[in-house]
Parts: structure tokens; C-alpha cells; sequence
């Protein structure tokens, strides 16, 4: 199986602010990552596929990179709306595991 | 606009199978490229895959999970269904279905119910 592991955790900004979090794989995935924002009682929704790729509708001050094993979600300023829990999700080979997510607080 | 929800039985005894229903409305469950799925989230954790299934039938699960799950389409109802066998208190989460895009990403989403295994 191949894991993925997000860092931090736990991340405390204020708004305005720019923050980066990091998801890394276990193997190479490609660019077979999406990145998904997460608030108390609702479904995930969805940000970023494909690594990199914008999913319509979502603010472009949200931005992914990375291939391989290493990737990134970028906020760029970050506004109120903002502070939840992200998740990034792999798919590769018809199977498909989860980071175990980073909390982003209010400083 | 892709809706999809779902159905079935908030609490469910230990050893017991937990049974749910997503209905999809606003598009067929038959489209070629298109994925279903199921996901959960035990109280205060992260995401977890359970499993998905093609048009054609063809299924994918969790190898953690696989001995115990089974996930099927009706196309009659346009809806697909998750059985989870022998329960027990850590099957206890919000499951969600989903439908999953071709780059493998879930871009559409239920709103999520809670199933309970408690005797």
C-alpha cells in the first residue's frame, strides 16, 4: 500500500498570512494527487487534482505542486473561510489512501 | 448538479452487516468514466478509502477492509450500496459516497451519515 504522510499536523497562521503544507508518498504516484478542505460536519470538498490542477469554482490563492513523492498545497493569503482541516488524497493503481490531515488554527 | 445521498440504518449490533444506500440524482451511474465510492471518518479521525466500483461492476477495496466489504451498483435505481460485514465498535464513523473522476480524485460528495455499532 502506499502511505501518505502530511506535515504538519497542526498549523497556526493568521489571516493574511502564506502557509505551505506537505504531503509525501511512500512511491511515486505520479501526479495522482488531489488535496481536499474539510470543515466540522460537512463532506470534504475538493481543491486540487492532479497536483496542480485548480478545480473550478475554488479561489486561486489555493495552489498544489509537486510530483513524485513530494507535494505541496499553498495558501497564499489566507482569509477567515480558510482555517479547517486539509487532506491529501493519492490514487494510483485503483487504490487510493488519505493523508491523516493538518489541522489549520487561528493564531 | 451531481447530487448524491446517502440511506440507511444509524445504529447496527456488533457481528451484524452495516448496509447503505447512495442514490445519485443529476447524472447516471452508468457514465463511463466516471468512479463510485465509499469513504469514512471515525469520530475525530482522518479519512479513510473503503472502496469503489466501475460502470461495468468492477470493484476496488481497502486491503484492510476487503475480507468484510462488498460494494455493488443498481442501475435500475441509479444507486450503488456498501455491505460491511461482522461490525464491530470500530466500524463506528460517517460514511460518505462519492463519485470519483477519472484522475481519480472524489469531486463530488454526500453529505455523510453517521452509522453507530452498538448492541
Amino acid at each position: 500500500d502506499i502511505q501518505m504522510t502530511q506535515s504538519p499536523s497542526t498549523l497556526s497562521a493568521s489571516v493574511g498570512d502564506r502557509v505551505t503544507i506537505t504531503c509525501r508518498a511512500s512511491q511515486s504516484i505520479s501526479s495522482w494527487l488531489a488535496w481536499y478542505q474539510q470543515k466540522p460536519g460537512k463532506a470534504p470538498k475538493l481543491l486540487i487534482y492532479e497536483a496542480s490542477s485548480l478545480e473550478s469554482g475554488v479561489p486561486s490563492r489555493f495552489s498544489g505542486s509537486g510530483s513524485g513523492t513530494e507535494f505541496t498545497l499553498t495558501i497564499s493569503s489566507l482569509q477567515p473561510d480558510d482555517f479547517a482541516t486539509y487532506y491529501c488524497q493519492q490514487y494510483n493503481s485503483y487504490s487510493i489512501t488519505f493523508g491523516q490531515g493538518t489541522r489549520l488554527e487561528i493564531k | 448538479q451531481l447530487q448524491l445521498q446517502e440511506s440507511g440504518p444509524g445504529l447496527v449490533k456488533p457481528s451484524e452487516t452495516l448496509s447503505l444506500t447512495c442514490t445519485v440524482s443529476g447524472g447516471s451511474i452508468s457514465t463511463v468514466t466516471y468512479y463510485w465510492g465509499w469513504i469514512r471518518q471515525s469520530p475525530g479521525k482522518g479519512l479513510e478509502w473503503i472502496g469503489s466500483i466501475y460502470y461495468s461492476g468492477t470493484s476496488y477495496y481497502n486491503p484492510s477492509l476487503r475480507s468484510r466489504v462488498t460494494i455493488s451498483l443498481d442501475m435500475s435505481k441509479n444507486q450503488f450500496s456498501l455491505n460491511l460485514s461482522s461490525v464491530t465498535a470500530a466500524d463506528t464513523a460517517v460514511y460518505y459516497c462519492a463519485k470519483i473522476d477519472s484522475s481519480g480524485m472524489f469531486d463530488s460528495w454526500g453529505q455523510g451519515t453517521l452509522v453507530t455499532v452498538s448492541s
